[in-house]
């Protein structure tokens, strides 16, 4: 099995959808989850960091983490063009030093 | 303005020659990382280094070495060796609470 488990997509919506991106996780330890937004040939950017079970919001973007079921969402809504990219989900434990990462979900929004 | 650079955007080489990535930050950042990333994939780890003169090796380290002589610079140097040269290479650096910020990536492409 792996560590971390990340649809590759492609999901494709329509403008104004609401998106939801899942990754799920065998790893206990993990303790500090992420979400980055990789625009085609660039580097990724951070979009969401949280450390507790929960919801996070950020203007359009909710970061959802639920450790018991080992399983953590990330919802955009209304979703735009401007939305296309693709999707990381990342984890940080202390005895990795290091973050592991899902292969990425690719996300078009079509007006 | 804070952040991380990579030198050159694009770099073409040919088979049989080493070639040197640069990444600096400014972030004073004391954790760096190497990651690959090929055409609809993941993000593959290279090598790594949490603090200066001091490096570990990640997933893929075969065919690439790396130097931290300074708290701002890791570069990265792809070598003969390598069998798959051509790929987009991302550097990071990771933040206080484990998040990792990267750099805009330098696409190398070996004929």
């Amino acid at each position: 099995q792996k560590e971390v488990e990340q649809d590759p997509g492609p999901l494709s919506v329509p403008e104004g959808a609401i998106v939801s991106l899942n990754c799920t996780y065998s790893n206990s330890a993990f303790q500090y989850f992420m979400w980055y937004r990789q625009y085609s040939r660039k580097g990724p950017e951070l979009l969401m960091y949280t450390y507790s079970s929960g919801n996070k919001e950020d203007g359009r973007f909710t970061a959802q983490v639920d450790k018991s079921s080992k399983y953590i969402s990330l919802f955009i809504r209304d979703s735009q063009p401007s939305d296309s990219a693709t999707y990381l989900c990342a984890f940080f434990s202390g005895g990795y030093n290091k973050l592991i990462f899902g292969a990425g979900t690719r996300l078009a929004v079509h007006p | 303005d804070g952040g991380i650079t990579q030198s050159p955007k694009y770099l073409f080489r040919k088979e049989g020659q080493n070639v040197t990535l640069s990444c600096e930050q400014n972030l004073n950042h004391d954790a760096m990382y190497w990651y690959r990333q090929d055409p609809g994939q993941g993000l593959r780890l290279i090598y790594y280094s949490q603090i200066v003169n001091d490096f570990q090796k990640g997933d893929i380290a075969e065919g690439y070495s790396v130097s931290r002589e300074k708290k701002e610079s890791f570069p990265l140097t792809v070598t003969s060796a390598q069998k798959n040269p051509t790929a987009f290479y991302l550097c990071a650096s990771m933040g206080q609470g484990y998040e990792q910020y990267f750099g805009p990536g330098t696409r190398l492409t070996v004929t």
